[in-house]
């Protein structure tokens, strides 16, 4: 298996614009989870979901933020309009029946 | 709610030196419990986990833990590092009828020649 896979790795952008996050989980896992990572607030949940569906999206910053899955093997985080301090190293994670979570490489957001 | 508290931020030590990084937990049910290591510019890789049986949970790359649930601690040890362990290691806790992993702030750890 490929594992967790995101894209853009990286993304810079500047302040007002719109950003788009992607992953795609492991084939078969029926939980996905946004993570964000800063160095002032470490890794932070910002939502997940169970068989596509949003289950806790509490740690959702605000409303500039939105994340959907639209199917098992795809989901999305958009930012817009984005700000500097979105700048953070997003993640994405997997896991099966709420086992141990797999990760992917992360996207750096830069905004500047 | 369940937290994590990882005491140490920074560890420095030197190649082939043991190493133990602490993490103590609060939680009012039970809990699973993990150790993840983060390379610079890589995601989060499980080291090892504790669900149910054994205190002492061996994982990959040498490293080992045991849970204490009497202290509610899960400290990660290794006997011999090695330069390539010097990474970020991240404890985090999980109730065992929840989905959401809460993790600790991360030790940072050195290893130098």
């Amino acid at each position: 298996d490929a594992g967790v896979i995101q894209s853009p790795r990286h993304e810079v952008t500047e302040m007002g614009q719109e950003v788009t996050l992607r992953c795609k989980p492991i084939s078969g896992h029926d939980y996905l989870f946004w993570y964000r990572q800063t160095m002032m607030r470490g890794l932070e949940l910002l939502i997940y979901f169970n068989n596509n569906v949003p289950i806790d999206d509490s740690g959702m910053p605000e409303d500039r933020f939105s994340a959907k899955m639209p199917n098992a093997s795809f989901s999305t985080l958009k930012i817009q309009p984005s700000e500097p301090r979105d700048s953070a190293v997003y993640f994405c994670a997997s896991s099966l029946h709420r086992n141990e979570q797999f990760f992917g490489p992360g996207t750096r957001l830069t905004v500047l | 709610a369940q937290s994590v508290t990882q005491l140490d931020s920074q560890v420095p030590v030197f190649e082939e030196a043991p190493v133990e990084l602490r993490c103590n937990y609060s939680s009012s049910v039970s809990v699973y419990l993990f150790w993840y290591v983060q390379y610079p510019n890589q995601g989060l890789q499980l080291l090892l986990k504790y669900l149910s049986g054994s205190t002492l949970v061996k994982g990959i790359n040498g490293f080992e833990a045991e849970f204490n649930k009497s202290q509610t601690s899960f400290h990660l040890r290794k006997p011999s590092v090695h330069i390539s362990d010097t990474a970020e290691y991240f404890c985090a806790v999980i109730k065992t009828s929840g989905s959401r992993l809460t993790f600790g702030e991360g030790t940072q750890l050195t290893v130098n020649p």
